[in-house]
């Protein structure tokens, strides 16, 4: 079975800090994605990246950057210099083969405080 | 383009009533999505459709939800004898269907369902 664990339930930085969620998946098969959604207060949830299982090159954008390590069965985002923008829920979640639905973390809240 | 869209916005209604969900998935998305997202519970997997394939039920909580997708686009997602427990906002994803299991899921925005 699949699960993703998102231990940080809320996070509170001051803009320009930088900040590291946390992510650890479990999941039985060798070919599997990984996802990051960002939910502003709005509710929309909002695509992020994808990282498929063979693929275990870090990868940047802007001031997003995302830690993928196999070995630790991690997938880390960190946020560099954070904005109040930042503020959101930010969910982590798994597909493997077993099923195309995603099994989502239990969201890590973050507040950027001006 | 228009991304996926759903309706209503926000729905009350007394415990016991029926309700429908509609969505409408990003033109040429093959497979749609509902989720529920709950306090308690966080976001959590209902059904899924693939074309014509059968959908697949298996995250649906009980016999009272159902759903359906006509012309392989919009899709309606009824309560029936609707619970408090029932409260939640409900979500709807679309993706491509070809490409495998990396295609990312776009979501609407959500309908909040309240039962008093």
């Amino acid at each position: 079975a699949q699960k993703v664990t998102q231990a940080q339930t809320e996070i509170s930085v001051v803009e320009k800090e930088d900040v590291t969620l946390d992510c650890v998946y479990e999941t039985r098969d060798t070919t599997y994605y990984l996802f990051w959604y960002k939910q502003p207060p709005s509710g929309e949830l909002v695509f992020l990246i994808r990282r498929n299982s063979f693929d275990e090159q870090n990868e940047i954008s802007g001031r997003y950057s995302w830690n993928f390590q196999k070995s630790t069965s991690s997938f880390n985002f960190t946020i560099t210099a954070s904005q109040v923008v930042d503020s959101a829920v930010y969910f982590c979640a798994l597909r493997d083969t077993g099923r195309r639905a995603l099994t989502f973390g239990s969201g890590t809240r973050l507040q950027v405080q001006p | 383009g228009a991304g996926v869209s759903q309706s209503p916005s926000n729905k009350v209604t007394e415990k016991g009533k029926d309700v429908e969900l509609r969505c409408d998935p990003i033109s040429g998305h093959t497979a749609l999505y509902w989720y529920r997202q709950s306090l308690g519970q966080g976001l959590e997997f209902l059904i899924y459709f693939q074309g014509n394939s059968a959908p697949d039920k298996s995250g649906l909580p009980s016999d009272r939800f159902s759903a359906e997708r006509t012309g392989g686009s919009v899709s309606t997602l009824t309560i029936q004898r609707t619970q408090q427990e029932d409260s939640a906002v409900y979500l709807c994803a679309s993706s491509l269907g070809t490409g495998g299991y990396n295609q990312p899921q776009h979501f609407g925005d959500g309908t909040r369902l309240s039962i008093l």
